[in-house]
């Protein structure tokens, strides 16, 4: 039931552009995307909801196929400060368990 | 506000001693969960809550005792410990389904 991330890791001028796949096999209520640096705990970036509803950073912007049960993050004109494992979690429609991807690993280089 | 509060930071164990780690939020937050992360992987919930009195197993919650006696506190007990549960263990809160998760900083802890 984990939701399967893609790329597993990213390496990216600072400027470039990247997209950060989330697939899950489940029907889902809700897609969230957190950020988390080496050593600190995962912030919240964004929550896309069943029905089209979005909530989160206003620099970040993603998508959610509901009919495919996928998202996507797109981090454009990409900051040093990007840098970090980007993990997505689903929330499915029949209970409250938040489920986690395994992360895709972002490096920016200067 | 302190947001969300997890005591200890460092903790070590000796195989089949208990613990509690501590959570405590100040947010009103009615939906709290526990998290583990082992080395270069992703989060996996051990057990959640609903609100005051409302508690439900996760991906992961053999080992691990969980109870929700007030909104503000989710603490979560380690009944006998054990080598394979040394990870870093994350507390986190959320204002209902529609909202995203406040994290703790986090419990590093290392069984011995």
């Amino acid at each position: 039931q984990q939701p399967v991330q893609s790329p597993q890791a990213v390496i990216l001028r600072e400027g470039e552009d990247a997209v950060i796949n989330c697939s899950s096999s489940k029907a889902l209520y809700s897609v969230h995307w957190y950020r988390q640096k080496h050593g600190e705990a995962p912030v919240f970036l964004m929550i896309l909801l069943k029905g089209g509803e979005q909530k989160g950073h206003e620099k970040i912007s993603a998508s959610f196929n509901e009919k495919k049960q996928q998202s996507s993050l797109y981090l454009t004109a990409s900051q040093l400060s990007y840098s970090g494992t980007y993990f997505c979690g689903t929330l499915g429609v029949s209970n409250y368990q938040l489920i986690w991807g395994a992360g895709t690993k972002l490096i920016i280089k200067p | 506000n302190a947001g969300v509060t997890q005591t200890p930071k460092f903790q070590v164990l000796k195989t089949g001693q208990s613990m509690t780690l501590q959570c405590a939020q100040d947010m009103n937050h009615e939906y709290m969960s526990w998290y583990r992360q082992d080395p270069g992987m992703g989060l996996r919930l051990i057990h959640y809550s609903v609100g005051a009195g409302i508690t439900d197993q996760g991906e992961v919650p053999n080992g691990y005792n969980v109870s929700r006696s007030t909104t503000e506190d989710f603490p979560l007990r380690l009944l006998s410990a054990a080598p394979s549960q040394t990870s870093v263990y994350f507390c986190a809160s959320s204002d209902g389904a529609n909202e995203g998760y406040t994290f703790g900083s986090g419990t590093r802890l290392t069984v011995v």
